[in-house]
């Protein structure tokens, strides 16, 4: 299954912001959209963004997701050490007929 | 509380088969599509597989298909990942993850994994 495509790093400072970007196709991507998950060091994903764009509950405002065409994005608001992690953008892929991830972003709070 | 929680992984030799299992609680599991996903030491998140919310039907990424199969028990608030045939790029920590039934949902809720080591 090819995936999306994410960078591999972003490094920003306390309370800067980020934006994080998923480069997808009109199937995946382009079609339903992408959800965003948090992975910090030694524990499991959590989700933090809705296809939609919604948040889940508890998951702070810091935190906002977009989308333009085949192109998805997060941006992180006043980050802080804790928002240090991995972070990973999913979509379902009607061409493949399953889901996609992308190869993850590390996210680094100077 | 919701909660997720992976068992049955272990060290296994290639070829050799493995059972996982993660049980639900907290939730109604009957209504929730539930996927497998597994994350390669150092690597990044694979899809492998969903099972529809009733247990009828299951989908695999290329990778596991014929090899792996997803089933799941209503009745115990349980689903399985049997996978056969094990190789060594089948070496991950597996989690399970729920979503919630009726399309364009999410894997919203995350088990904690269970690792499985394959070795030559």
């Amino acid at each position: 299954q090819a995936g999306l495509t994410q960078p591999p790093s972003v490094s920003k400072g306390l309370r800067q912001t980020a934006t994080l970007t998923c480069t997808g196709n009109s199937d995946n991507v382009g079609g339903q959209g992408a959800a965003w998950l948090q992975q910090r060091q030694g524990h499991p994903p959590k989700l933090l963004s809705y296809r939609n764009n919604n948040r889940p509950s508890g998951i702070s405002d810091r935190f906002s997701a977009s989308r333009s065409g085949n192109t998805a994005s997060l941006t992180i608001t006043g980050l802080q050490p804790e928002d240090e992690a991995d972070y990973y953008c999913s979509a379902w892929d009607g061409g493949l007929s399953g889901w996609v991830f992308g190869g993850g972003t590390h996210l680094t709070v100077l | 509380q919701v909660q997720l929680v992976e068992s049955g992984g272990g060290v296994v030799q290639s070829g050799r088969s493995l059972r996982l299992s993660c049980a639900a609680s907290g939730f109604n599991f009957r209504t929730y599509v539930m996927h497998w996903v597994r994350q390669a030491p150092g690597k990044g998140l694979e899809w492998v597989g969903f099972i529809w919310s009733d247990g009828t039907n299951a989908f695999y990424a290329d990778s596991v298909e014929g090899r792996f199969t997803i089933s799941k028990d209503n009745s115990k608030n349980t689903l399985y990942l049997q996978m056969n045939s094990l190789r060594a790029e089948d070496t991950a920590v597996y989690y399970c993850a729920r979503e919630p039934e009726g399309g364009h949902n999410d894997m919203d809720v995350w088990g904690q994994g269970t690792t499985v080591t394959v070795s030559s």
